[in-house]
């Protein structure tokens, strides 16, 4: 069953930093490109991050550049996000997603069941 | 940045209704649309990608139409399972963005 899992979210000041982690599992996750999008409460949904595994190359929401990374463990199947000097907006549930196949652009077929970040002093 | 404009924000409809959601894109992306599901604490469901391919498992009572900046996604008998919110999501060029969101509730 081709799954993600992602764990990490918790309450942290303003200022703080905060690790996501999202684990997968039946498909190939070596030769998959991978996303973060956040849900702020009762809002709409914001691509934050991706993570190209053909290219190696990283990209981010303007929202995000600067202090948030993204990046992975092969060897672990996981994907990371990597969050910095954080900020009231940024409180969300975060889903780390699995992009769908060539050639029509980064779609997301499978989610994570999302991990929840509160900024709050 | 394309923006993406969502319509109606909200709509009512009874079970068996034809319903129409339509997404406008602020400029040309070919077909480069995607549509979700997303049912309240639940993350979103993929509906449609490339503007009218349906993703494996979805019902064939959803389908997707359009090209260049407009889009439709149509329910053609709305269901009781089917009462959540839709959002559109154009893959044609980072930043990815996404519409505001169509909330489908129950007349």
């Amino acid at each position: 069953e081709v799954q993600l899992v992602d764990s990490g979210g918790g309450l942290v000041q303003p200022g703080g930093s905060l690790r996501l982690s999202c684990v997968a599992s039946g498909f190939n996750f070596r030769d998959s490109t991978m996303s973060w999008v956040r849900q702020a409460p009762g809002k709409g949904l914001e691509w934050v991050s991706t993570f190209n595994y053909g290219s190696g190359n990283t990209y981010y929401a303007d929202s995000a550049k600067g202090r948030f990374i993204i990046s992975r463990d092969i060897s672990k199947n996981t994907l990371y996000l990597e969050m910095n000097s954080l900020r009231d907006d940024d409180t969300a549930v975060y889903y780390c997603a699995k992009v769908g196949s060539p050639p029509h652009g980064d779609y997301w077929a499978v989610w994570g069941k999302g991990s929840t970040v509160t900024v709050s002093s | 940045d394309i923006q993406m404009t969502q319509s109606p924000s909200s709509l009512s409809a009874s079970v068996g209704d034809r319903v129409t959601i339509t997404c406008r894109t602020s400029q040309r992306i070919g077909t480069y649309l995607n549509w979700y599901q997303q049912k309240p604490g639940k993350a979103p469901n993929l509906l449609i990608y490339a503007a009218s391919s349906l993703q494996s498992g979805v019902p064939s009572r959803f389908s997707g139409s359009g090209s260049g900046t407009d889009f439709t996604l149509t329910i053609s008998s709305l269901q009781p399972e089917d009462f959540a919110t839709y959002y559109c999501q154009q893959s044609y060029i980072m930043p990815l963005t996404f519409g505001g969101g169509t909330k489908v509730e129950i007349k």
